[in-house]
């Protein structure tokens, strides 16, 4: 998976409560991109960053906030997790933008 | 509204015999196609990518094309193995910036021996 993991892979939480999800990468890559993959949809962008602090929204974003302080780690939190936040989470990583897109492994959360 | 439509939806087809997957996009600007495989519970892994002046370009048994006039991609595998077996995923993107990926639904492809 190109360097990059994900943590937790699996979580189950309650609504409302606060949950965090982490990417971490060992490539360098500039950018990094937070997703999340439903059933009947394709992926979906949720925030991006474009290097250290600064990060911006994608189509997705409500409900969600994230936090670059180094390069390898790219954090997405739920501020109050709810049952629609229900997901499989993709982080990915590339050089640039229209460089290749390189996928982690994942995080299913369900939310009850 | 921008849309990437994939067809068909699901295929099987039996192990060595070639296949053709259907990419149809409405999405602008347009920045470049991408093609990615992802296997069941893993995150997608890119096949290929092309920019407006590219109409053809392989990575071993997968070849993609893309006609930019007609707005459609298509990926052909030949030879399929049982390892093909996937979601593949149709992606254009609308910008420099990676930020605009506007992703299909993806062809479900069973190959069975």
């Amino acid at each position: 998976d190109a360097g990059i993991t994900q943590s937790p892979r699996h979580k189950v939480t309650e609504t409302g409560t606060p949950v965090t999800l982490r990417c971490h990468q060992t490539e360098n890559h500039r950018y990094m991109y937070w997703y999340r993959q439903d059933p009947g949809h394709g992926l979906r962008l949720i925030h991006y960053s474009y290097g250290v602090k600064d990060t911006d929204k994608g189509e997705v974003s409500d409900g969600y906030s994230v936090s670059r302080s180094k390069t390898e780690d790219f954090l997405l939190t739920l501020e109050s997790a709810t049952s629609s936040q229900t997901s499989v989470y993709f982080c990915a990583i590339s050089e640039s933008g229209v460089k290749t897109q390189y996928f982690g492994p994942g995080t299913r959360l369900l939310v009850l | 509204k921008n849309q990437v439509e994939q067809s068909p939806q699901s295929l099987i087809i039996l192990e060595g015999k070639n296949c053709t997957l259907q990419c149809n996009y409405t999405v602008s600007p347009f920045s470049n196609l991408r093609w990615y495989k992802q296997d069941t519970g893993r995150g997608p892994v890119s096949l290929t990518i092309m920019t407006f002046s590219e109409n053809t370009k392989s990575n071993g048994r997968y070849t993609a094309t893309l006609d930019a006039d007609t707005k459609q991609s298509s990926l052909h595998i030949t030879a399929s193995q049982l390892s093909d077996s996937a979601s593949y995923i149709c992606v254009v993107s609308g910008n420099q910036a990676g930020t605009a990926l506007i992703f299909g639904k993806g062809t479900t492809l069973s190959v069975s021996s």
